[in-house]
């Protein structure tokens, strides 16, 4: 089955610098990338997803870029604030077909004022 | 739309007894799903259910049951609490493997 790993598991950051969380996946077969974001005490909500026919996708201050090849992508948050801490969660699946969601660990992102 | 939503919201349990989740979505998917989370872990798929009708095993299925009611909602049972099962578990549901709705997520305490 689909195995991906995140990282870093937690990644502090100054407000306005920019914030990388990587992850990497084991099957080809995956073409849909979900990231979700999980604030504190609540339900993770997505925030952005690529699909694998695009290589990256920006929506304001973050992107999301992804290399089949290497079989990995990765969340780009620049200009972070404090309201951007939060938990991180990356996931792979193969959109349209029986593969279920396969999660990465989660980064705890910390946003210092 | 309420889109996803759980009950109860907290829950206090003794060793051996049992108890239900319940979870509803309104958004019409085929798909749900029922996550534990613990620190450090991530989400673990419990169980899935691809459509009405169906379920199926996830990533830590011991200890639970799961019943798909109708195509609205996704029940979890756990038949005899013990402390390992001390978690917050989320419901979700999706169109096949897109994107997933989360429900609000029931904190579970096992003494």
């Amino acid at each position: 089955g689909e195995n991906v790993e995140q990282h870093p598991s937690t990644l502090s950051v100054q407000e306005g610098d920019s914030a990388v969380i990587k992850c990497t996946y084991s099957d080809s077969a995956s073409n849909y990338f979900p990231w979700y974001k999980q604030e504190l005490g609540k339900r993770p909500q997505l925030i952005i997803d690529i699909r694998s026919n695009v290589g990256e996708k920006k929506d304001q201050r973050i992107a999301v870029t992804l290399n089949k090849t290497a079989k990995h992508f990765s969340l780009h948050i620049t200009e972070t604030q404090p309201e951007d801490s939060a938990v991180y969660f990356c996931a792979a699946s193969y959109q349209g077909g029986s593969y279920i969601p396969t999660f990465g660990r989660g980064t705890s992102l910390i946003v210092h004022p | 739309n309420a889109g996803v939503t759980q009950t109860p919201k907290f829950q206090v349990l003794k060793t051996g007894q049992s108890m239900t989740l319940q979870c509803a979505q309104d958004m019409n998917h085929n798909s749900m799903y029922w996550y534990r989370q613990d620190p450090g872990m991530g989400l673990r798929l419990i169980y899935y259910s691809a459509s009405e009708g169906t379920t199926d095993k996830g990533e830590v299925p011991n200890g639970y049951n799961v019943s798909r009611l109708n195509k609205r909602e996704f029940s979890l049972r756990l038949e005899s609490a013990a402390p390992s099962q001390t978690s917050v578990y989320f419901c979700a549901s999706s169109e096949l493997t897109d994107t997933q709705y989360f429900g609000p997520g029931t904190r579970l305490t096992v003494l």
